[in-house]
């Protein structure tokens, strides 16, 4: 089966942009979470979508806000883009919850200048 | 609430020596927990996780960790580290009553000199 795939892999906007990321999971998986990875902050946990329903939400302004379609893509989408945005977005599928191994992609790496 | 903290930021060590990179909990309920490595610009990939039964985990590349609920740790540990191992370690937590949400650490670096 091919990997969790993300698009674009590479990103630059300037403050106050908006900009929307993508997702593929792997093939049958219904959960995707994401995280944001920052040199300053580490890896935290954005929010999980599974069959379409936002699950859970991690602390993060009302900016950041996603979605899963029914074929279990997901985008994320952060509006009024500001400096401290620029970061690693990971994208990771589960074929559901309770300890399923979660698969991540390779990333989506955004610089806002 | 939960939190990980990984006490190492980075680890050096020689090429062939054993390590253990340390990790500690706090939830006040019952956890899964994990070990990611990511490699640079890669995205993360898991060593291994527990979930219940037998402390002693094994994982892939030589890995294996030990779940101890009595002092909130599972350590990773390999017995000869390779120079591929070089990369940054994650230990991460999750409960059954929080869907997917991972709680990460800080990370350690791990460094294997030739």
């Amino acid at each position: 089966k091919a990997g969790v795939t993300q698009t674009p892999r590479y990103l630059i906007k300037t403050r106050g942009q908006q900009v929307t990321l993508s997702c593929s999971p792997i093939s049958g998986h219904r959960s995707v979470s994401w995280y944001q990875q920052t040199p300053g902050q580490g890896l935290q946990f954005l929010f999980e979508y599974f069959s379409e329903t936002q699950r859970n939400k991690g602390n993060f302004p009302g900016r950041f806000s996603g979605r899963q379609f029914s074929n279990s893509r997901s985008e994320m989408n952060v509006s009024t883009l500001e400096l401290g945005d620029s970061a690693l977005y990971l994208c990771a599928s589960s074929e559901g919850q309770g300890g399923k191994t979660q698969y991540f992609g390779p990333g989506t790496r955004l610089l806002v200048l | 609430a939960q939190s990980v903290t990984q006490l190492d930021s980075q680890v050096p060590v020689f090429e062939e020596a054993p390590v253990e990179l340390r990790c500690n909990y706090s939830s006040s309920v019952s956890v899964y927990l994990f070990w990611y490595v990511q490699y640079p610009n890669q995205g993360l990939q898991l060593l291994l996780k527990y979930l219940s039964g037998s402390t002693l985990v094994k994982g892939i590349n030589g890995f294996e960790a030990e779940f101890n609920k009595s002092q909130t740790s599972f350590h990773l540990r390999k017995p000869s580290v390779h120079i591929s191992d070089t990369a940054e370690y994650f230990c991460a937590v999750s409960s059954n009553n929080a869907g997917n949400m991972l709680t990460f650490g800080g990370g350690t670096r791990l460094m294997v000199k030739p």
